[in-house]
């Protein structure tokens, strides 16, 4: 079954880039028609969508993280990597990466890292 | 985009139903059948229990029910069980090509 498992650094001085990997077992992030996708949580708030890439390579971003964020993936790691650039200490959450099958699932995000904590702190 | 509104708490007791609303827009529920419903219990990653309004994925309860309205999604839940006692997130499809959540339901079981 499908795996993933987001790893980075904890800890990110405010205006520098967060750098997250999250590496994909047991499935290519080529497979057709599969999105994969960055989702946070900041502490005591709700879900938010920062934005995926879909196996073609086309990238899709939250409006407004759009300017600050980058996702790509590594066809040769197998693993989808977040860039998050300028951070505050607003960006600091609970980052997940996802995969989702687009309209066949109705863009439910069915499967789901375990997510990694990331302070954004000086 | 504008977050999905979604009450901020509701509570039951077990063996009671009871629904979980999400409003949207007409550049998202409005438009699209593209909601998904997700439960998300603290240090857990969430876990989808709909997709496409009204679909469970395999092995999800069918005390898990979805429905849409307009640009309004409700997810119900029948049955209550104290396990049921977590955050629920609705999710839609948007006319830019993202997705978007909503703020979140903490649902507590008396």
């Amino acid at each position: 079954q499908l795996q993933l498992l987001e790893s980075g650094p904890g800890l990110v001085k405010p205006s520098e880039t967060l750098s997250l990997t999250c590496t994909v077992s047991r499935e290519s992030v080529r497979s057709s028609s599969y999105y994969w996708g960055w989702i946070r949580q900041p502490p005591g708030k709700g879900l938010e969508w920062i934005g995926s890439i879909y196996y073609s390579g086309n990238t899709y971003y939250n409006p407004s993280l759009k300017s600050r964020v980058t996702i790509s993936a590594d066809t040769s790691k197998n693993d989808i990597s977040l860039r998050l650039t300028s951070v505050t200490v607003t960006d600091t959450a609970v980052y997940y990466c996802g995969q989702y099958r687009g309209p066949s699932t109705g863009y439910g995000i069915d499967v789901w890292g375990q997510g990694i904590t990331v302070i954004v702190s000086s | 985009q504008s977050a999905l509104t979604q009450p901020a708490s509701v509570s039951g007791s077990p063996g009671q139903s009871l629904t979980i609303s999400c409003s949207g827009s007409s550049s998202d529920i409005g438009l699209y059948n593209f909601v998904s419903w997700y439960q998300h219990h603290p240090g857990q990653a969430p876990k989808l229990l709909i997709y496409d309004v009204s679909t469970r994925p395999p092995g999800v309860s069918f005390r898990f029910s979805g429905s849409k309205s307009g640009s309004s999604a409700s997810l119900t839940i029948s049955g209550l069980q104290a396990e049921d006692e977590a955050v629920y997130y609705c999710s839609s499809y948007t006319t830019i090509s993202t997705l978007v959540f909503g703020g979140g339901t903490k649902l507590t079981v008396l």
